[in-house]
């Protein structure tokens, strides 16, 4: 089993629609978690930190449930500039190690 | 964040030559780690760069395929040794400053 699994994906959606990915971890000695977006032939780039109370940004809200070591990212009024890739990133501070998913690629259709 | 610039962007070589990928960060960093990441894949981590001490490499990757130096708090290279077709990926150096990883724009590597 991966250390970090993601929603495989491709989801495919068409402008406006509300979609939303989960992420689980195995490592419940995580402290840190993240989103990152990934478009094509780029350089992944941090979307949002991932907060204990769960936190908005504008059309996108990330949560993080300890209990069940899952973290999740609701975009809403999808636009066709959300198509990309998007990483889930957890934390070991400790251990001061990183681990990435495989990440899921959204496509968002007129 | 930090800023990190990386070269080349993108190379064309033949087999059994070496790259070497520089990495320049506008920080000074402890650590600098160096990723790959194969079409359609997520990344993979070749090793942590740690000024002053040898890297540490993942399972895998090891030291005489991918040498590095890391010379300062803010440069580090990644050579790519030997190379065969499989080594085709891109690659990318990383820093966490922050709380947040930076990435380079990525070395797009095609072996002929």
């Amino acid at each position: 089993r991966k250390e970090v699994e993601q929603d495989p994906g491709p989801f495919n959606v068409p402008e406006g629609a509300t979609v939303a990915f989960n992420c689980t971890y195995s490592n419940s000695a995580s402290q840190s978690f993240f989103w990152y977006r990934q478009d094509c032939r780029k350089e992944p780039k941090l979307l949002m930190s991932v907060y204990s109370s769960g936190n908005e940004d504008g059309r996108f809200t990330a949560q993080l449930n300890r209990a069940s070591q899952y973290i999740s990212l609701l975009i809403r009024d999808s636009k066709l500039s959300d198509s990309a890739t998007y990483l889930c990133v957890v934390r070991d501070t400790n251990a001061g190690k990183s681990t990435f998913g495989d990440g899921t690629t959204l496509t968002v259709k007129p | 964040s930090a800023v990190i610039s990386q070269k080349p962007s993108r190379d064309i070589c033949q087999r059994g030559t070496s790259l070497t990928i520089q990495c320049q960060v506008d920080s000074q960093v402890t650590m600098m780690f160096w990723y790959r990441q194969q079409p359609g894949q997520s990344l993979t981590l070749i090793a942590t760069a740690n000024q002053g001490s040898e890297a540490t490499y993942e399972s895998g990757f090891v030291i005489d395929k991918f040498p590095i130096s890391r010379p300062n708090l803010t440069f580090s290279t990644l050579t790519v040794s030997n190379m065969s077709p499989e080594d085709s990926s891109i690659y990318l150096c990383s820093v966490y400053l922050r709380t947040t990883y930076t990435f380079g724009s990525g070395t797009r590597l095609t072996v002929v």
